[in-house]
């Protein structure tokens, strides 16, 4: 059965820094979405992203976050100058398209921690 | 303010009862819903959508859906140890495919 598919699915980093995190959404779907969660609290929306632009993005995604889809697979989130803050699960989402386009399934994550 | 809102639970239940998980949601312009299961450390996994007014099941699963109340509930028939874990409810709302979940309800299934 399809999947989705994340890497790292750790990555540690010093506050400041640059991180990438990746993402291989199910072939045949054409919406993507990243989301996180912080521990103990709600799976929250960041962006979501059809046809090779941003359709959508939540308070939280600011100019700190960017998304690309630099090939034909990969979907990527791309967090700036890290905070402690935002340490948290990061989770990838893919819809196909019609009524199905709403059925979002996500991969097994990234757990980001910031130092 | 989108809300989705869930009694964080615990919810125990014995191995074989129907547990009954619920979530209010507070804009009528909701228009998909969704049960999603989440074991600890994992990542969400869709186990049920309801689009429209009344039941859906899906073997021991039903989610039962009633705009008017702004109510959804997820019904787990026979319920094992294995369904131990935090159930969360999403939902969409106007034309927009983001989800908004609510906190999760966690459930426990004891032998």
């Amino acid at each position: 059965e399809p999947e989705v598919t994340q890497t790292p699915s750790h990555q540690v980093t010093q506050m400041g820094q640059e991180v990438i995190l990746r993402c291989v959404p199910i072939s045949n779907h054409l919406y993507f979405y990243w989301y996180r969660q912080i521990l103990g609290q709600k799976v929250e929306f960041l962006v979501s992203f059809y046809n090779n632009e941003i359709s959508e993005k939540s308070e939280i995604f600011d100019d700190q976050f960017s998304v690309e889809r630099p090939d034909g697979s990969n979907f990527t989130l791309k967090i700036r100058s890290t905070k402690l803050e935002d340490s948290a699960m990061y989770f990838c989402a893919s819809s196909d398209e019609g009524l199905s386009s709403y059925e979002q399934y996500f991969g097994p994550g990234t757990r980001l921690t910031v130092t | 303010q989108k809300e989705v809102e869930q009694n964080s639970g615990p919810l125990s239940v014995p191995e074989g009862a129907i547990a009954s998980l619920n979530c209010t949601y507070s804009d009528r312009v909701s228009q998909s819903f969704f049960w999603y299961r989440q074991y600890s450390g994992k990542s969400p996994e869709l186990i049920m959508s309801i689009y429209s007014n009344g039941d859906k099941e899906d073997g021991r699963f039903t989610a039962q859906l009633n705009k008017a109340s702004q109510y959804v509930s997820l019904l787990i028939r026979d319920s094992q140890p294995s369904d131990s874990a935090t159930y969360l409810c999403a939902v969409t709302f106007g034309g927009y495919n983001k989800l908004i979940f609510g906190a999760g309800t966690r459930l426990a299934v004891h032998p």
